[in-house]
């Protein structure tokens, strides 16, 4: 059964931290891994993985697939209070393009 | 402005009436998909739809209906059937169901049934 597991579940770090998210998946068909963020409602697009080792990258963000290894990580460098969220990791399997989430990141930035 | 808009955003129901939610769409995307969140959970695919006139069971599709009469509209029954009806629901689309498209989500309905 293809799955998705996201660690830690929850984390609270202070304004400036440097957080990694962790990504693993074990999939039959794997075609992309894509990072959501979620603030109370619509969950918002962050990033689309397909290729190994290629740093997608945006401000003060960044992710990376390794697909060997079968995971990937989200880096959030020099965290503000604003990055509080949970972060949704989901991987695309097959042709039908929906999507397998992962249970989910909670992040806390403190002041 | 383009987007995916759901209705309501809130919504109250006693045990066993049916209820249906609406999702409508301007993005011009052949691909529509239902998700279900419940608290401190991932997000769970209950239907989705490829093209007008079709759609495919998910992995929670158990007391929930679906049509997909017009491309710009998915609207999601919860049946009575459906045990643990309360949550919160995610519409959601993509230019069609390939692999490498986005999908982007509606702002989501919370559905209480009491």
């Amino acid at each position: 059964e293809d799955k998705v597991v996201q660690s830690p579940l929850s984390l609270v770090v202070h304004e400036g931290d440097t957080v990694t998210l962790n990504c693993s998946y074990e999939v039959t068909n794997f075609r992309s891994l894509l990072w959501y963020k979620q603030e109370k409602k619509a969950p918002t697009f962050l990033f689309m993985l397909t290729s190994s080792g290629i740093e997608k990258k945006s401000g003060r963000l960044s992710s990376i697939l390794d697909k060997k290894e079968l995971f990937s990580i989200l880096n959030i460098t020099a965290t503000q209070t604003g990055d509080s969220a949970v972060y949704l990791c989901a991987f695309r399997g097959g042709n039908t393009g929906k999507l397998i989430f992962g249970q989910g990141t909670t992040l806390q930035v403190k002041p | 402005d383009g987007g995916i808009t759901q209705s309501p955003k809130y919504l109250f129901r006693k045990e066993g009436q049916n209820v249906t939610l609406s999702c409508e769409q301007n993005l011009n995307h052949d691909a529509m998909y239902w998700y279900r969140q419940d608290p401190g959970q991932g997000l769970r695919l209950i239907y989705y739809s490829q093209i007008v006139n079709d759609f495919q069971k998910g992995d929670i599709a158990e007391g929930y209906s679906v049509s997909r009469e017009k491309k710009e509209s998915f609207p999601l029954t919860v049946t009575s059937a459906q045990k643990n009806p309360t949550a919160f629901y995610l519409c959601a689309s993509s230019i069609d169901g390939g692999p490498g498209n986005t999908i982007y989500f509606g702002e989501g309905s919370w559905l209480t049934v009491v």
